[in-house]
């Protein structure tokens, strides 16, 4: 089992839209279509922000969204803002009762 | 409104064993379904999913980590247990525990996370 692979970081201006990318295998993110979304501040318990792929749960702006396509799927976050400046992690089920993170996307707001 | 939050020592020996609780509220273990899991992470390093245990008594483990993991519940006092042997300075870590809702493969709460430090 090994961890899904995101890019170390990525940059946008306010405003502008980015994707984060989070590759995994055909035992996982392509498998299922069960991959989950966390944003975390510094010091800070990670937040849930997309789940099942696509869903956002209540509170969280519609500028997230997540999609699938093989075995990557991605987070994109529209009308960036300074405040999500953050780490972003993806999660997949992997069967057999376990999960898998990524590695994790710093998202740097010039 | 569901809360969970994590105790247990901030510092062992290397070889010792880790013992870590985790206490919710507002929602129940008895429930079909629902799950609670363990999730680590390193200093400046990423989040690591350790174990998982249902409602129904099912567990998951990290496969690397299988044989030094051990999860369990008490229902009647809302905690979930997770202990690991054979500590390691590697072990050093943030820990978290997270509420999975009604099967699903997703964590919507978290606790504040413990940090533990392994060191002699």
């Amino acid at each position: 089992q090994s961890a899904l692979t995101q890019p170390a970081s990525v940059s946008g201006s306010p405003g502008q839209s980015i994707t984060i990318s989070c590759t995994g295998t055909s035992s996982d993110v392509g498998s299922y279509n069960l991959v989950s979304w966390y944003q975390q501040h510094p010091g800070k318990a990670p937040k849930l922000m997309i789940y099942e792929g696509s869903k956002r749960p209540s509170g969280v702006s519609n500028r997230f969204s997540g999609s699938k396509s093989g075995n990557t799927a991605s987070l994109t976050i529209s009308g960036l803002q300074a405040e999500d400046e953050a780490d972003y992690y993806c999660c997949s089920y992997a069967g057999s009762n376990t999960v898998v993170f990524g590695g994790g996307t710093k998202l740097i707001v010039l | 409104q569901i809360t969970l939050k994590e105790s247990g020592p901030t510092l062992v020996k290397p070889t010792q064993t880790l013992t870590l609780t985790c206490t919710f509220s507002g929602f129940s273990l008895s429930t079909s379904g629902v799950g609670v899991g363990w999730i680590r992470q390193p200093p400046g390093k990423a989040l690591e999913w350790l174990a998982l245990i249902y409602w129904d008594d099912d567990k998951g483990y990290r496969p690397s980590l299988k044989t030094r993991l051990t999860i369990t519940k008490d229902t009647s006092k809302n905690q979930v247990v997770l202990t690991m042997t054979n500590m390691d300075p590697v072990d050093t870590a943030t820990y978290y525990c997270a509420h999975r809702p009604d099967s699903t493969w997703y964590f919507d709460y978290w606790g504040q996370g413990t940090l533990v430090t392994v060191s002699s």
